[in-house]
């Protein structure tokens, strides 16, 4: 079973308009965290947001924010206003211990596509 | 600047052939790790270590080998490269624990093995 998992291989939204990005995760960790990354067409790996399996309230980051429902183990990332700049895929990761060590796991990601 | 530094950025080889793709980082990172990228999978873990003379496998470890004799470099190499090999490869470092600290990417290798 995958740990994290992005269902939407394809999303389309028009730009102004907000964007949800879904992500579901497996872990039995009770200490975890949460990431999303950017990746435009030239290929860097941007760091967007992180959310902590303990923090109360959901992460925000200008206009990204993760909407983190633990009972229901999703981190759906929230873009605000798109904006064309947003064209991309996005990566869900999540952090957990492994051996000793905390590892991250990343999903096959989502591309978003803005249009004007 | 402070970051990760990924060499060659490019690279074509022949099947059987060996290489080694460098990854440096100066910013005292624990963990540092590969991943190979290929269309529809994510990014997938190579090997990787959380600090000098530690390493461990990931999710994908056959046909490369790494070491880790210094805090800040991470070579990866590869033994005999195969078609199945073509990919782009990241190197990617952070500090260890349970903290928000995110990771940092080298540019990425993008590898064709022919």
């Amino acid at each position: 079973a995958q740990k994290i998992t992005q269902t939407q291989p394809g999303m389309f939204v028009q730009e102004k308009e907000a964007v949800t990005l879904d992500c579901t995760y497996d872990t039995s960790d009770q200490s975890y965290g949460l990431f999303w990354y950017k990746q435009p067409s030239s290929g860097e790996m941007i760091f967007l947001i992180y959310q902590g399996s303990y923090d109360e309230q959901n992460a925000t980051e200008g206009r990204y924010s993760l909407n983190f429902q633990k009972a229901r183990k999703s981190a759906n990332l929230v873009i605000s206003a798109s904006q064309l700049g947003d064209s991309a895929m996005y990566f869900c990761a999540m952090r957990e211990l492994s051996g000793g060590s905390y590892i991250p796991t990343f999903g096959r990601g989502t591309s978003l596509i803005v249009h004007p | 600047n402070a970051g990760v530094t990924q060499t060659p950025k490019f690279q074509v080889l022949k099947t059987g052939q060996s290489m080694t793709l460098q990854c440096a980082q100066d910013m005292n990172h624990e963990y540092m790790s590969w991943y190979r990228q290929d269309p529809g999978m994510g990014l997938r873990l190579i090997h990787y270590s959380v600090g000098a003379g530690i390493t461990d496998q990931g999710e994908v470890p056959n046909g490369y080998n790494v070491s880790r004799s210094t805090t800040e470099d991470f070579p990866l190499r590869l033994l005999s490269a195969a078609p199945s090999q073509t990919s782009v490869y990241f190197c990617a470092s952070s500090h260890t624990g349970p903290s928000n600290y995110g990771y940092t990417f080298g540019s990425g290798t993008r590898l064709t093995v022919v």
